[in-house]
């Protein structure tokens, strides 16, 4: 059973703080990840994505990737209330179709 | 502009009834695919397909049916066997399968929110 684990929150941070999001996943199969944010009402959109060990910038944003800890984060430097969302994992293996998706971490940025 | 299309975005079905859900994409992608999402939940996969005229199931398909007769179409029919069909139902394509590079990403509709009375 591949099993994603996300802490549900929610996680409140204040405006301009570091947002850490954290993500565990069971399936050692796993070689691509991603981070979608979801606002409330809405489908999921894509906000990073990592394959190999090591961190990945874009922008305010940062994937962090551990596949031996079988960890993956994602970090919102300076954030904004506009931060505010759920933000999902999703593992997939390599030559799949297949995303499994984590509960999600509701986060809160406080003006 | 490309993109997905589903519809209706909200629907409301009396028990017993059976609806069909819409997805229509113009990104000419092979692979697409339903999510269900209840409250505080993650997506769990229904089915998907990766081809015309082929489609797989997934985590939870019983009570659901899809054809796909069309690359740019693929819906879904919620079926009167699906004992609590109440959630939100989204839609996505992807260009094919995950390759090491990460490619094909995976791109949502805006999703229809269907609601049994």
């Amino acid at each position: 059973q591949k099993e994603v684990e996300q802490n549900s929150g929610p996680l409140s941070v204040p405006e301009g703080a570091i947002a850490s999001l954290n993500c565990t996943y069971s399936d050692r199969g796993s070689q691509s990840f991603f981070w979608y944010r979801q606002y409330s009402g809405k489908s999921p959109e894509l906000i990073m994505s990592i394959y190999s060990n090591g961190d990945k910038e874009d922008g305010r944003f940062t994937a962090q990737l551990n596949k031996a800890s079988q960890y993956v984060s994602l970090l919102i430097r300076d954030s904004q209330p506009s931060d505010s969302a759920t933000y999902l994992c999703a593992p997939r293996r390599a030559g799949s179709y297949q995303l499994t998706f984590g509960k999600g971490t509701k986060l809160s940025v406080i003006p | 502009d490309g993109g997905i299309t589903q519809s209706p975005k909200y629907l409301f079905r009396k028990e017993g009834q059976n609806v069909t859900l819409s997805c229509e994409q113009n990104l000419n992608h092979d692979a697409m695919y339903w999510y269900r999402q209840d409250p505080g939940q993650g997506l769990r996969l229904i089915y998907y397909s990766q081809i015309v005229n082929d489609f797989q199931k997934g985590d939870i398909a019983e009570g659901y049916s899809v054809s796909r007769e069309k690359k740019e179409s693929f819906p879904l029919t919620v079926t009167s066997a699906q004992k609590n069909p109440t959630a939100f139902y989204l839609c996505a394509s992807t260009s094919g399968a995950g390759g090491r590079s990460g490619a094909n990403v995976l791109t949502f509709g805006a999703g229809s929110r269907l609601t049994v009375l």
